[in-house]
């Protein structure tokens, strides 16, 4: 079984600022990990994906994250924060490929101050 | 790349109707989707998966009679909510595996969300 624990259910940052958004998983097999962003009354979009291969994974709009099995996280950062950056943001675990069923964090809302 | 497409995006319903949400995949043929429900400020909640030319597999404590899955073509899952009820009310999202390519193009076996369907029930 596999389970995800988003610390933080809203986070907040000046434009410009650091962001980091915090996910600790768990799972019996090796993971696939997943950050997700959502804005209001759509759909999810994949921001980045490990995969097995490099631990630190870059994905779309500046932001990256890394898998660290000794801490069994996979924190989402990005530099520098931008107003368009305001969302929601998930992360999701699945035990076999990137199609296979997800289970989702409790999600963290990203507010951007400027 | 890849769109999976929801219809309807917004539906208001009377108590005691039948909604139904189409799920579609666009350039590419999924066996497999996904249906989730999403309470407001709250996470996915995977309700059941879809596979084609087959029962849907419906998650623990999901009336399977309450939420009817139909997945009759690769590029197309129905979700109907029967008799639907105010507390039915929520934003449904489904999820298809690009499972086998179409025109040339090799699955990448991705998994692509559609926009959501948001569902009130009066």
């Amino acid at each position: 079984a596999q389970s995800v624990t988003q610390l933080g259910s809203h986070v907040s940052v000046s434009e410009g600022a650091l962001v980091l958004l915090r996910c600790n998983y768990s799972s019996s097999v090796p993971p696939y990990l997943f950050w997700y962003v959502q804005y209001p009354n759509q759909g999810l979009q994949l921001l980045l994906k490990y995969t097995s291969a490099a631990t630190l994974v870059k994905g779309i709009n500046g932001f990256e994250a890394e898998f660290k099995k000794s801490e069994t996280s996979f924190h989402l950062t990005k530099p520098s924060a931008h107003m368009s950056d305001a969302a929601e943001y998930f992360c999701a675990v699945s035990a076999l490929t990137s199609g296979s069923r997800l289970t989702f964090g409790e999600g963290t809302q990203l507010t951007v101050n400027p | 790349g890849a769109v999976v497409s929801q219809h309807p995006s917004w539906v208001i319903c009377k108590s005691g109707t039948s909604v139904k949400i189409e799920c579609r995949s666009l350039d590419f043929q999924a066996t497999t989707m996904f249906w989730y429900r999403q309470f407001p400020k709250q996470s996915l909640m995977l309700m059941a998966t879809s596979n084609e030319g087959s029962k849907a597999t419906y998650e623990q404590g999901v009336e399977k009679d309450k939420f009817l899955i139909n997945h009759a073509s690769l590029t197309l899952s129905t979700l109907t909510v029967t008799s639907a009820h105010p507390e039915d009310s929520s934003f449904y999202i489904c999820s298809a595996r690009d499972s086998t390519g179409t025109s040339g193009r090799v699955s990448t076996g991705e998994l692509f969300f559609g926009e959501g369907s948001r569902l009130t029930v009066l």
